[in-house]
């Protein structure tokens, strides 16, 4: 079985300030590892997906995650936050056998202050 | 045009009653899901299917019915609502060889009174 914990379930931050939102993982077979957006009132949207390859990835709104095997972690990160950023934030992985169930984290609701 | 959509978005009832949601998705994917987000916004999946066929089914009470009449919609019944069952349900889509991207609709906030 896999599972999902993101260590912290508010992280506020001024406008401009890097960010970074963690995330780990358990899985005793190979994973795909995921973030996904949640903005108020709405549904979720991918941000990012590892599936092979670099370890870096990257999203088209300046976020990136760094997939650490043997830290099992998969922390997401900005350089410089906007207000546009408050949203939920949601970690999760897939099994490479059943790459249709995705188990999600807890969320972590990013605040940004003016 | 809206790729995955949920009808209704908000659902206020009593306990006891039975109520559906209903999702379609226009993105020609072959998988759908609902999912359960409950006020700590902690999600949950709850079912899925593939080309109208169930593939997940995880510990949910047996009051909870989907139904895929065909590829592009899926229907969720809910018998004897509890109060417990209040939260937002979420539907999304995929195509099952596209690992883990998942579009949600907008989700339907249900109300248990």
């Amino acid at each position: 079985a896999q599972s999902v914990t993101q260590l912290d379930s508010q992280v506020p931050v001024f406008e401009e300030a890097p960010v970074e939102l963690r995330c780990n993982y358990s899985s005793s077979v190979s994973v795909y590892l995921f973030w996904y957006v949640q903005y108020p009132n709405q549904g979720l949207q991918l941000l990012l997906k590892y599936l092979s390859g670099s370890t870096l990835v990257e999203s088209i709104n300046g976020f990136e995650a760094e997939f650490n095997k043997s830290q099992t972690s998969f922390h997401l990160r900005k350089p410089s936050v906007h207000i546009s950023d408050t949203a939920e934030y949601f970690c999760a992985v897939s099994p490479y056998s059943s790459a249709s169930k995705i188990i999600f984290g807890s969320g972590t609701r990013l605040s940004i202050r003016p | 045009d809206t790729a995955v959509s949920q009808t209704p978005k908000y659902l206020v009832t009593q306990m006891g009653n039975d109520k559906s949601i209903k999702c379609e998705q226009n993105l020609g994917h072959d998988t759908m899901y609902w999912y359960k987000q409950d006020s700590k916004k902690f999600l949950k999946i709850m079912f899925s299917y593939n080309n109208k066929e169930l593939i997940i089914n995880e510990t949910v009470p047996n009051r909870f019915s989907p139904k895929s009449p065909d590829k592009a919609h899926l229907n969720l019944h809910i018998n004897s609502l509890e109060l417990g069952d209040s939260a937002v349900y979420f539907c999304a889509s995929s195509q099952l060889r596209q690992a883990g991207e998942l579009f949600f609709g907008e989700g339907s906030r249900l109300t248990v009174l």
